[in-house]
């Protein structure tokens, strides 16, 4: 099974403060989604990633899927509370009827 | 419907007992994904539908859980004989096609008592 491991599981900052978040995994993807969470609410995609070494940037926040496309990160600038919530890293298993397999999640909270 | 559409969105049941959770995917999408998730914590896969294929199976926890997707729309996850480990909130997803954006409807929380 392609797992994909997200670091760290729990993050908890200041108001202005930067961050990143990781997701990796020792299998190839042929792409990652990026998904934010809040409570109550289904993840929403903020991003696909699709070519290794490709860098994507919204507002403040970027991400960047690995050389090898077996990783990918997501770094916020000046983290605002409005940030708060469950971060996924998601990608499609090859070879597995390209399901879509999660992360294990990051949960931030951003705090004044 | 404009969205993934989910019901009921609570319900608590009691132990042994067997619940229906419903799914109406975005009209036209193939890709029809279950997942359950535990209190802040990542997806874990549980079912995946992609058009008139076999459904992947896999991540069922066991034979208490199953699920079907009539005429290649709606769907419906069953959990049989509940126990307390099976209390969750129950998120469909789908898709217009394998690996592409997933649209997530607001989950069934459901609690075993």
């Amino acid at each position: 099974t392609q797992l994909l491991e997200q670091s760290p599981q729990f993050l908890s900052i200041q108001e202005g403060e930067n961050l990143t978040v990781y997701c990796n995994s020792s299998s190839v993807f042929s792409s990652l989604q990026w998904y934010r969470q809040e409570p109550g609410e289904g993840p929403v995609l903020l991003v696909t990633v699709v070519t290794g070494g490709e860098v994507k940037k919204l507002k403040r926040l970027t991400f960047q899927f690995g050389d090898a496309r077996k990783d990918s990160s997501l770094h916020i600038t000046a983290a605002q509370p409005g940030d708060t919530g469950l971060y996924l890293c998601a990608g499609p298993i090859t070879g597995g009827g390209n399901k879509l397999t999660f992360g294990t999640g990051t949960q931030l909270k951003v705090e004044l | 419907g404009a969205g993934v559409s989910q019901s009921p969105s609570n319900k608590v049941t009691e132990k042994g007992k067997d619940v229906e959770l419903r799914c109406d995917p975005i009209s036209g999408h193939t890709a029809l994904y279950w997942y359950r998730q535990s209190l802040g914590q990542g997806l874990e896969f549980l079912i995946y539908f992609q058009g008139n294929s076999a459904p992947d199976k896999s991540g069922l926890p066991s034979d208490r859980f199953s699920a079907e997707r009539t005429g290649g729309s709606v769907s419906t996850l069953t959990i049989q004989r509940t126990q307390q480990e099976d209390s969750a909130v129950y998120l469909c997803a789908s898709s217009s096609g394998a690996g592409t954006e997933a649209f997530f409807g607001q989950g069934t929380r459901l609690t075993v008592v």
